[in-house]
């Protein structure tokens, strides 16, 4: 069965900070990897999405993520966090594309000044 | 154009009480999604509607959830009687055809007591 870990379940960076939240997961095959986020009051959002091809995923508001395969990793990345980018954000893999994913149980990211 | 809207936006009820979540997808939006999280844990996949056909109802829990989709528009999902166990939050995504990207709500936070 498809599961993810997300071994952080909170982490405080300072504004300006660089920032890696950390994934693992576990997928038979080839895996379609998600990370989303959610901000207070929103739905969740879609950051960014690994299907196949680079390995080096660009998203939204700045973030990246890398699929390594031999980890089994897909960790976010962004180089300088924003006040704004505290939030909660969620790993997810899925064996059919947008279908059938499961997500990790969260990471909260606080920003302090 | 509208995003997918969830009301109420909290719900707090007695052990054994019935409560009725609803869900507005994105219009023209085919397909509805119902997922839940529970405090502290991942977000888990309930069931997926189809127009007003259930398509996939494989993460419903038990049968004291009950989730409608009369005339393939909004939606509802009845937990009768509640328990404690059934806090957490609900969300409702919506996408336009099956592996399109799902478009999150806010979620709904149930509270059991």
């Amino acid at each position: 069965a498809q599961s993810v870990t997300q071994p952080d379940i909170h982490i405080t960076v300072s504004e300006g900070a660089s920032l890696e939240l950390r994934c693992n997961y576990s997928y038979g095959a080839t895996p379609y990897l998600f990370w989303y986020v959610q901000s207070p009051g929103q739905g969740l959002q879609l950051l960014l999405k690994y299907f196949s091809g680079d390995t080096l995923v660009q998203g939204i508001k700045g973030f990246e993520a890398e699929f390594k395969r031999s980890q089994s990793s897909f960790n976010l990345r962004k180089p300088s966090v924003h006040w704004s980018d505290a939030a909660e954000y969620f790993c997810a893999v899925g064996g059919g594309g947008y279908q059938k994913v499961t997500f990790g149980t969260g990471t909260k990211l606080q920003v302090i000044p | 154009e509208a995003g997918v809207t969830q009301f109420p936006s909290h719900s707090v009820i007695e052990k054994g009480q019935t409560v009725t979540l609803r869900c507005d997808p994105i219009s023209g939006h085919d397909n509805l999604y119902w997922y839940r999280r529970v405090m502290g844990k991942e977000i888990k996949f309930l069931l997926h509607f189809v127009k007003e056909s259930k398509q996939d109802e494989s993460g419903m829990p038990n049968n004291r959830f009950l989730a409608e989709r009369t005339g393939g528009t909004y939606s509802t999902l009845k937990v009768q009687p509640a328990e404690l166990e059934d806090s957490g939050v609900y969300f409702c995504a919506s996408s336009q055809d099956w592996g399109d990207e799902q478009f999150f709500g806010p979620g709904t936070r149930l509270t059991v007591l």
